[in-house]
Parts: structure tokens; sequence; C-alpha cells
């Protein structure tokens, strides 16, 4: 079976501080991946997502970027954190495929102060 | 781009008591999910429903794409239940999905 890991769970980090946070899947190949951040509020807000190593499409212009650099690996990095980027982010995984279910990881919790 | 909207924004019910959750989109979509999530974040797939009824125990779901919604269905309600409720859609030649605001339940003992 599939499953997806996040890490960190939890992170606090000083405005200006570089980040990475990685996602990895196991149990599958080629897969569809995703970055979601979830803002206090509710909503969910799609960063990235990649359809293969290498490819990466970015949804909202900001200081954030992705990069895939294994076929299963996703990573959200930033050079300089912003107040703005705390939040809750959710990596998830899909088949390839355009109208597959998208599973979701447990979620990295970022605290920018 | 497609707008997603749900309803009620928020629900607090009695434990053993019904509801229904409804999920509105202004566009055709070839891929509708709704999902929990838990007081830890995590979110649940709860039904891949782009059209017709399914059933899961005491949930079930319907979605009527030509009338363009969804409705999510919990039966005999239990404390487990609570969390947020998302819908979430792919409009047709994406493949991104588009989540609603969710509908926030809590169900009391």
């Amino acid at each position: 079976s599939q499953t997806i890991h996040q890490w960190p769970a939890t992170l606090v980090q000083p405005v200006g501080s570089p980040l990475s946070l990685e996602c990895t899947v196991e149990g599958t190949s080629n897969p569809n991946l995703y970055w979601y951040r979830q803002a206090a509020g509710r909503g969910l807000q799609l960063l990235f997502y990649s359809v293969g190593i290498g490819q990466i499409s970015s949804e909202v212009p900001q200081n954030l970027s992705a990069s895939r650099p294994q076929d299963r690996q996703f990573i959200l990095s930033s050079k300089k954190l912003l107040l703005s980027d705390s939040g809750f982010y959710l990596c998830a995984w899909s088949l390839a495929g355009l109208r597959d279910t998208q599973y979701f990881g447990p979620g990295t919790r970022l605290t920018v102060l | 781009g497609i707008q997603v909207e749900q309803s009620p924004p928020d629900l607090i019910l009695q434990e053993g008591a019904n509801s229904t959750l409804r999920c509105n989109f202004s566009d055709s979509v070839n891929n509708l999910q709704w999902f929990h999530q838990n007081p830890w974040g995590q979110l649940i797939n709860l039904f891949y429903i782009p059209s017709g009824t399914k059933q899961n125990g005491r949930l079930s779901a319907t979605t009527v794409a030509t009338e363009r919604y969804s409705l999510l269905y919990i039966s005999s309600s239990q404390t487990t239940d609570s969390g947020v409720y998302f819908c979430a859609v792919t409009n047709s030649g994406y493949s991104t999905l588009t989540f609603g605001k969710g509908t926030m339940l809590l169900v009391s003992p």
C-alpha cells in the first residue's frame, strides 16, 4: 500500500531564515505530487504541483519554491521566510492522471516569528 | 477559475443526530472529493464521487453533476465526526483540486 510522509511535523523559524520541508511517497511510481498551504481560517491553497522529476508548476507567485529531485520526493523551500509564510503545509500525491484521488500527508505546522 | 461553495459554514449537533452538508460548484467537474480534517490536521479521504451515490458506513454522498452540487450525509453522528469537512473539485482539463472553505462540525456528547 502507499504511504506519504512529511517532516518535520512542526517547525518554528525566525523571519529571514531559510526553509526546507520534505515529502516522500512510498509504494507507487511516478505519482503526481502537490504542495498545499492552509492558513488560519481553514482554506487550502495549492502552491505547487509536479507531474514528474524536475517538472514543477507554480500556482501562486511568492517567495517559496519547490523541487522534485527524485521520483517520490518533493521539497518545499524558501531562502528567506516571511511572517506571512506561517501556516499548515500539506503534501499530497495522486496517480498520474487528471481524475485520480489525491491523498494527503500528515502536514507540517510552520510558525514564523 | 471554478468556484466551490460549502454550506453551512458551521454546524453543531448532538450525538446521534443526522446532518447534510452541501457543496455547490460553478462549472463542470471531472473529480470531486470529500475530506474530513481531524483535530490534528490530517485530511482523510471520505469519497471520490464526481457523480452518483456512494455509501461507507454512516456516511454517504451524492453528486448531481448536471445540477452542480454534491451532498454529504452523516447519520447517527458521533463525537469523533467532529472536524472540518471539505469538498474539493477538479475542473475539466485540469489536474489540480480547488477546495471549498469547509464546514466545521462539532458533535457534542
